[in-house]
Formats: structure tokens, C-alpha cells, sequence
């Protein structure tokens, strides 16, 4: 079974200039997380969808993220435009539902962002 | 709120010796606990979870973890630790009114050989 894939791995931008990452869950899979992960910390939820629609997007910095799941598949979070401060590393996961039993989460690689 | 503290920030064990890794949580209700594990340039694996039953839960590659209710804790244990271990590992609560993942901030294991 593949597992949930990410793209790119790398990205190095200046400051002010925008960058969007792609995330492919695991197949079936209904539930998609992005999560950020600063150096030296735990990855902290940005978004999470439902299929297509935003269960919790409490977190996400509205004024410069922003993400969609189109057609309830694959992911993209957008920054726009990006500051240093996030510099992170972004995870992508995917679980199968809600439910108790479905709710493990399966993590992507992530992708190394880096903001000069 | 719900939340998650790994006191130790970097551990250091030689190969073959016992580890033991430190988490306390703070949840309102019945908390659901995950352990999970981080190579570096990887994502995070789970390596097991606690939902009720049984306060030891066993994990793969031979990781067990203890739920202590009293002590709102949940530590993760190896009898003996292999080089591939050396990872970063992160305690996460959530729990049936939540659905939220709550990370610690992990700890980093170094081993020895």
C-alpha cells in the first residue's frame, strides 16, 4: 500500500515570495491533516479536511495560508506571501475517518521549507 | 486544553542498554495516547497507541508503553536499544471530544555503540 506522498521535499525562497506544497494521502483515506513542524518542537495542526470540506482550520494563519482539497483527494497548502518565521517543516497526514478505531494518522515525509 | 510534556529534550544510551522515555499529559477526559517516531528527513511512524483495556500496550520493533491514569503518564520502554533506534520521539494525546492530535515536543535518542 503507498503511503502518503509529498512534494516537493525542498524548497528555499526569499521572503515575500509565495510557495505551495502537494500532499497525495493514502488511498480511501477521508481525512487530511497539515501540520507544521518548527525546529525543536512537535508538528502543531494547521488544517484538517473532511473529504472536501474544512473540519478545523483554527490555526492556520488566514492572512498568508491558505489550503484547499479539491475533489477530496489530493491537497495544497499555499503561503502567500511567506515570512521567515516559517521556516518549518510541513507534514502532511491522512487517516481513514473520524471514528476512534480509523483515526490513526499516517504521515508523509514532509517538505523542508527554508525562507531566506 | 489539552497537552503534552516530554521533560527530557535529548537522551543518550549505549547499545544494549534500557530505555525509558518520559511523557505527561494534561486531557480533560479519557485521553487516547500515541507514540511515535521520527528518522531524520522521514516523516513520523507510530509505533504504538493506548485507547483503553490493557494499561501495557506493546508497539513494533519491540517498544512497549505503560498508561498511568494517577500519574497522567505514558512512557515509552525498550529492554535493550539497537543503533537504528537513534530517532526523535513524539508523545501525542487526543481523545473522543477532540480528534485532535497534540504533540510534545519530542525527544531526541542518541545511542552509543
Amino acid at each position: 500500500e503507498a503511503g502518503v506522498a509529498q512534494s516537493p521535499r525542498y524548497k528555499i525562497i526569499e521572503k515575500r515570495q509565495s510557495v505551495a506544497f502537494w500532499c497525495n494521502p493514502i488511498s480511501g483515506h477521508a481525512t487530511l491533516y497539515w501540520y507544521q513542524q518548527i525546529l525543536g518542537q512537535g508538528p502543531k495542526l494547521l488544517i484538517q479536511f473532511q473529504n472536501n470540506g474544512v473540519v478545523d482550520d483554527s490555526q492556520l494563519p488566514k492572512d498568508r495560508f491558505s489550503a484547499e482539497r479539491l475533489k477530496g483527494v489530493d491537497s495544497t497548502l499555499k503561503i502567500q506571501p511567506a515570512k521567515l518565521e516559517d521556516s518549518a517543516v510541513y507534514l502532511c497526514a491522512s487517516s481513514l475517518g473520524q471514528g476512534l478505531a480509523k483515526n490513526i494518522q499516517y504521515f508523509g515525509a514532509g517538505t523542508r521549507l527554508s525562507v531566506l | 486544553a489539552q497537552s503534552v510534556t516530554q521533560p527530557d529534550i535529548h537522551i543518550t544510551v549505549s547499545e544494549g542498554a534500557s530505555l525509558e522515555l518520559r511523557c505527561n499529559y494534561s486531557y480533560g477526559a479519557t485521553p487516547y495516547l500515541f507514540w511515535y517516531v521520527q528518522s531524520p528527513g522521514q516523516g513520523l511512524q507510530l509505533l504504538l497507541k493506548y485507547f483503553s483495556g490493557d494499561t501495557l500496550v506493546q508497539g513494533i520493533k519491540g517498544f512497549e508503553a505503560e498508561f498511568k491514569r494517577s500519574q497522567s503518564s505514558f512512557n515509552l520502554r525498550k529492554p535493550s536499544v539497537h543503533w537504528s533506534d537513534a530517532a526523535e520521539y513524539f508523545c501525542a494525546v487526543t481523545g473522543a471530544g477532540s480528534y485532535q492530535l497534540t504533540f510534545g515536543k519530542g525527544t531526541k535518542l542518541s545511542v552509543i555503540p
